[in-house]
């Protein structure tokens, strides 16, 4: 079945250390994304992807790092300046630009700073 | 500035009832609006989406969503609500001003009572 791999589900990260996110599509999708969800605050765009070698920052893209090497990976690593990093990751990926087409989504990643 | 609002942090219905989400917009532009449901610990998953032609949209599961350009607004509907809605409802636009990209609003929870 075709869809968007997130891993690991879980993790926990002690104060100063880097972490990496990986998502991974089999969906031939264009475009990726990576979104944060905290209670109450919905859903905030960190960095997104339209092509392979090009990614463009979000609304909160400070602390936090992408790469897009290849279409089906979109890793994102969440740096030591990121000041608040618990949260619950979510990674997705749509046909063509978001605006206009659905987005599919993985189911997450849920990161803690001990 | 372009913004998507949900009004009620939580809807409570019992079960059998009809249900409605509400959701209010701000855009430039003809508006691209979307509704998503996410269940515990899960990604988002796509419910219905409105970019033309009839106002009444027809989703997934039963839902419905109705398109009020005067009123700027896009309310999720169901005629009768089951336990399993429970879930928390995403409502999102196309921001037009920065290359298309989503904005969500913050969620609204939905519980469904016996």
């Amino acid at each position: 079945d075709g869809g968007i791999t997130q891993s690991p589900k879980y993790l926990f990260r002690k104060e100063g250390q880097n972490v990496t996110l990986s998502c991974e599509q089999n969906l031939n999708h264009d475009a990726m994304y990576w979104y944060r969800q905290d209670p109450g605050q919905g859903l905030r765009l960190i960095y997104y992807s339209q092509i392979v070698n090009d990614f463009q920052k979000g609304d909160i893209a400070e602390g936090y790092s992408v790469s897009r090497e290849k279409k089906e990976s979109f890793p994102l690593t969440v740096t030591s300046a990121q000041k608040n990093p618990t949260a619950f990751y979510l990674c997705a990926s749509s046909m063509g630009r978001a605006g206009a087409n659905v987005l599919t989504f993985g189911a997450g990643s849920r990161l803690t700073v001990l | 500035a372009q913004s998507v609002a949900q009004p009620e942090d939580q809807v409570n219905v019992a079960e059998g009832n009809p249900l409605t989400v509400k959701c209010t917009y701000s855009v430039s532009g003809n508006p691209y609006l979307f509704w998503y449901v996410q269940y515990p610990n899960r990604g988002l998953q796509f419910l219905l989406k409105y970019i033309t032609g009839d106002n009444l949209v027809k989703g997934s599961y039963g839902f419905e969503a109705e398109f009020n350009k005067s009123q700027t607004s896009f309310h999720l509907k169901k005629p009768s609500a089951l336990v399993s809605d429970s879930a928390l409802y995403f409502c999102a636009v196309r921001d037009t001003s920065q290359g298309g990209k989503l904005i969500f609003g913050q969620g609204t929870e939905l519980s469904v009572k016996p």
